[in-house]
């Protein structure tokens, strides 16, 4: 157990709807990013909060977005579904600063049909 | 898009046997960490090497890094039929100013009984 949850943990969206994933960090940690892991692949950097602001950002477009709140808990969400954005979607909490451990939670598993 | 890859991409043992997998990657690094990750779902933080290290062990774990061939590798001692999981490398590169882990394709573990 790494102290990190995710909620839902399945869900089925519609194209062209959104969604909202949320993610509790661990404790102490001040730091959360998100990543997508599209079936068969290593996970996919999306960005990263620390202190409610995005601080780094992988190659998504902007219909992903994200929200960090004063007690670290995160969100992460999803414009206009795409088929592809079908995925499991993992939460990861760090301590500050570049050199650190990340600790995943047990992910979303988005299906957009 | 990866950064590494991992090495071999399936890997079949028995139990007691040991399993050895390799990550090779493109960029130069703080860290490299790797994880286990069960039928799809959340990552399980192993061991963190930083740059500075040649190796580390923990339990059943030993991790080597050679920075100059830009690789490191698990090994996994007197398996168990629990170790049966898919295993990621990810690395943390230089100069980024956030962590951004980059991972690999996976290297999917079968131990039998």
């Amino acid at each position: 157990e790494t102290g990190v949850t995710q909620s839902p943990t399945h869900l089925i969206k519609t194209r062209g709807q959104q969604v909202t994933l949320r993610c509790s960090s661990q404790s102490g940690h001040n730091t959360v990013s998100w990543y997508q892991q599209a079936l068969g692949q290593g996970p996919q950097f999306i960005f990263q909060y620390y202190r409610e602001e995005e601080n780094g950002r992988g190659n998504f477009p902007p219909r992903f977005s994200g929200l960090q709140f004063p007690n670290y808990s995160s969100e992460l969400n999803v414009n206009a579904l795409e088929l592809d954005d079908s995925a499991l979607y993992l939460c990861a909490s760090s301590p500050v600063g570049t050199d650190t451990e990340a600790f995943f939670g047990q992910g979303t598993r988005l299906t957009v049909v | 898009s990866q950064q590494g890859e991992e090495d071999p991409q399936a890997l079949s043992i028995q139990e007691g046997e040991n399993a050895t997998m390799n990550c090779s990657y493109k960029t130069s690094i703080n860290n490299l960490q790797w994880y286990r990750q069960n039928s799809g779902r959340g990552l399980v933080h192993l061991i963190l090497i930083r740059s500075n290290e040649r190796e580390k062990h923990s339990g059943r774990l030993r991790v080597t890094l050679d920075t100059s061939k830009k690789s490191s590798s698990l090994l996994i001692t007197a398996s168990r039929a629990a170790d049966t999981a898919s295993y990621f490398c990810a690395t943390d590169g230089v100069n980024t100013g956030f962590q951004k882990l980059v991972f690999g394709t996976g290297t999917r573990l079968l131990v039998s009984p």
